[in-house]
C-alpha cells in the first residue's frame, strides 16, 4: 500500500494476556518508530529502529514490551501478561530520511479488560 | 515530566478568522519543532516545522513562530478554513534540521474547532 499499514485496527485482550501488533513501513523506509498514546495524551515514544537494527529502547514501560523488525521491514511490537494501563493507542512511523518525511499509520487501539 | 506543553486542550475560532495554537519546551537542547495534525480515527500528519536557526517558517496559510529565548513557538492559520478542525501536536526534537532523525517529544495536543 502507499502508506503505513498497521493490524490489527483494534484489539481487545483479557489482563494476563499477550498481544502483537504489527507495523507495515512504506516500501524502503529505513527509519521505523513506536509511540503509544494514551487517551487525552500525546504519544510517548517506545522504540526506533534503523533497519533491523533497534537503536533506541529506552521508552519501552517494562520488560512485558518487545519489538521487532527481523528484516528491516516489517516490524512487530509485543506485550506480555497485558495490564490495565497499557490501554492506548500504539502508532507507528516510518520514514526514508528527516521527520518532514515521516509518516504515521492509523494506529492500533488496544483496550486491556 | 512533559518537556513540550500545550497548555490549551481547546480552540474555537470563526472561519476567516485567524487561529494560533501555542506550544512551549523546556528542554534547551531541542532545536527542531513540528506541527502536527490529526483526525480522529488517523494518525498525526506533518503540517509544518522549523529550526532553530530560524524565527519563522510559512507554508500557505500555516505559519509556524519560534522564540528560542522564551522556549516557546506558535502556529497561526490564516484564514481558518472547517477543514481545519482537528488536534493539533507539537512536537519537539533534539536532532538539527530534521535531517536525521531523533525521537520526537509531543505535547497532549489542542482541539481545534473552526465554526462556520
Amino acid at each position: 500500500g502507499a502508506g503505513v499499514s498497521q493490524s490489527p485496527r483494534y484489539k481487545v485482550a483479557k489482563r494476563g494476556q499477550d498481544v502483537a501488533l504489527r507495523c507495515d513501513p512504506i516500501s524502503g523506509h529505513v527509519s521505523l518508530f513506536w509511540y503509544q498514546q494514551a487517551l487525552g495524551q500525546g504519544p510517548e515514544f517506545l522504540t526506533y529502529f534503523q533497519n533491523e537494527a533497534q537503536l533506541d529502547k529506552s521508552g519501552l514501560p517494562s520488560d512485558r514490551f518487545f519489538a521487532e523488525r527481523p528484516e528491516g521491514s516489517v516490524s512487530t511490537l509485543k506485550i506480555q501478561r497485558t495490564q490495565q494501563e497499557d490501554s492506548a493507542v500504539y502508532l507507528c512511523a516510518s520514514s526514508r530520511g528527516g521527520w518532514n518525511w515521516a509518516f504515521f499509520g492509523q494506529g492500533t487501539r488496544l483496550t486491556v479488560v | 515530566d512533559q518537556q513540550v506543553k500545550q497548555n490549551s486542550p481547546s480552540l474555537s475560532v470563526q472561519e476567516g478568522r485567524i487561529s494560533i495554537l501555542n506550544c512551549d519546551y523546556t528542554n534547551s537542547m531541542f532545536d527542531y519543532f513540528l506541527w502536527y495534525k490529526k483526525y480522529p480515527a488517523e494518525g498525526p500528519t506533518f503540517l509544518i516545522s522549523i529550526s532553530s536557526i530560524k524565527d519563522k517558517n510559512e507554508d500557505g496559510r500555516f505559519t509556524v513562530f519560534l522564540n528560542k529565548s522564551a522556549k516557546h513557538l506558535s502556529l497561526h492559520i490564516v484564514p481558518s478554513q472547517p477543514g481545519d478542525s482537528a488536534v493539533y501536536f507539537c512536537a519537539a526534537s533534539p536532532i538539527d534540521r530534521g535531517s536525521t532523525l531523533g525521537r520526537l517529544y509531543f505535547g497532549r495536543g489542542t482541539q481545534l474547532t473552526v465554526w462556520p
